[in-house]
């Protein structure tokens, strides 16, 4: 069936680094993206989506570029903190479907 | 607080016992979920709802059951439990089941684990 996938299962930065975490989707009906932060015991939290209408989308510290044309999603940290350590996971749906998510990037960031 | 109250965090079962994994949301959200997440892997979708008497099945419904008596609760049950089904079960709730500023809101999970 159709999937969410992620490159890299760790990805280790030093602090103040900026962090690239990246993720290839399947589903060229996918509309609709969205990264999620999930720490150790916790349930996933919501850090930026993006619509397919748009290649690149910003908030604080995070930035999302989206690339139909090679179907790959990538979320970038800027001077990336210990509190960004935790599980990142792309989620892609299509207009009147569930969410569905990749396997995760663990990310580690040492002081 | 606003959000997704999932109960109990943590159960034990042994293989064919029953549970019923509780999840209650007071966002007044039409849309509920269940996810079902192994070690090292991502979420995958046991079953969902679009409101209330209405249910539809994921990409991992078997051996489950769900139902959705009221907008607020959606129970997710186990009739026979399995080993397989040692697992961390996340509910969601969303205003919408694929658009919407926030995605989805996720409840804190259910560890739990059959012997």
């Amino acid at each position: 069936g159709e999937s969410v996938g992620l490159h890299l299962p760790t990805l280790s930065v030093q602090e103040g680094d900026n962090s690239i975490i990246n993720c290839a989707y399947s589903n060229s009906a996918s509309d609709y993206f969205i990264w999620y932060k999930q720490e150790s015991g916790k349930g996933p939290q919501f850090i930026i989506d993006i619509r397919s209408n748009m290649d690149k989308r910003q908030g604080q510290r995070v930035t999302v570029l989206l690339n139909k044309t090679v179907k790959h999603l990538s979320l970038q940290i800027a001077a990336t903190q210990p509190g960004d350590s935790a599980v990142y996971f792309c989620a892609e749906t299509q207009a009147g479907t569930a969410l569905i998510f990749g396997k995760g990037t663990t990310l580690s960031v040492s002081s | 607080n606003a959000g997704v109250t999932q109960t109990p965090k943590f159960r034990i079962l042994k293989i064919g016992q029953s549970m019923t994994l509780q999840c209650a949301q007071d966002m007044n959200h039409n849309y509920m979920y269940w996810y079902r997440q192994d070690p090292g892997m991502g979420l995958k979708l046991i079953y969902y709802s679009v409101g209330a008497g209405i249910t539809d099945k994921g990409e991992v419904p078997n051996g489950y059951n769900v139902s959705r008596s009221t907008t607020e609760d959606f129970p997710l049950r186990l009739e026979l439990a399995a080993p397989s089904q040692t697992s961390v079960y996340f509910c969601a709730s969303s205003y919408s089941i694929s658009r919407g500023a926030d995605g989805y809101t996720f409840g804190s999970g259910t560890r739990l684990t059959v012997v």
